[in-house]
């Protein structure tokens, strides 16, 4: 079956930088892309961006231009999401999630950023 | 501030239909497929209807997607206690500034 396991609670103080993984299982892995969504506390979800893992094409929101870095290792199936110079705003929930119809989604990883 | 929008917030009885609106424009909703997702705090948002109106497996017949110009809709029928959650539609929106997948701010169904 279809599975994304993301890694674990992150602790960050702002200015750092985090990078979370996604381990794809049950379907070939370069066959579909990788969404990153973001929950903040109190707010909506929001779409970071996609990578393409069979080419490695990325497509992020511009707000993030310039702090967002996803990439992928398919020999272990992972894929990636660094987001650096983390203020207070990027504590959240990080997903990530299966192209082309969001199926399947990881289990979330915690990112905390506090001084 | 999403450009697609949702109701804040609605509610139903037990047994009752209720209706979810996600409301957007030509760039969005008006030229392609809306998708929506339920989520419970705490756990990671599932998929509840594809391509606006297909149900995964495994997602019962009383959820129902459709979409009318520029805007869509999520009808949940015979509502139960369960459904209580976060309610989020998202689309493909192809802005010239830079096209980009949008969620909308989501909806709190207190059933």
């Amino acid at each position: 079956q279809v599975q994304l396991v993301q890694s674990g609670t992150e602790v960050k103080k702002p200015g750092a930088s985090v990078k979370v993984s996604c381990k794809a299982s049950g379907y070939r892995f370069t066959s579909y892309g990788i969404h990153w969504v973001r929950k903040a506390p109190g707010q909506g979800l929001e779409w970071m961006g996609r990578i393409n893992p069979d080419n490695g094409h990325t497509k992020y929101i511009q707000k993030f231009q310039g702090r967002l870095s996803m990439t992928t290792d398919t020999p272990s199936r992972t894929a990636y999401m660094e987001l650096t110079n983390l203020t207070s705003d990027d504590t959240a929930v990080f997903y990530c999630v299966r192209d082309p119809s969001f199926d399947y989604w990881g289990q979330g990883t915690l990112v905390s950023v506090s001084s | 501030q999403s450009v697609v929008t949702q109701p804040p917030s609605t509610s139903g009885t037990p047994g009752q239909r209720v209706n979810i609106s996600c409301s957007g424009s030509t760039s969005n909703i008006g030229n392609n497929f809306v998708y929506w997702f339920r989520h419970f705090p705490g756990a990671a948002p599932t998929l509840l209807m594809s391509r606006n109106d297909l149900r995964p497996s495994g997602v019962p017949d009383r959820f129902s997607g459709s979409k009318s110009g520029t805007s869509a809709f999520l009808v949940i029928s015979g509502l139960r206690p369960e459904d209580e959650a976060d309610y989020y539609c998202a689309v493909w929106d192809d802005r010239l500034s830079g096209p980009n997948w949008v969620f909308g701010g989501g909806t709190k169904l207190t059933v």
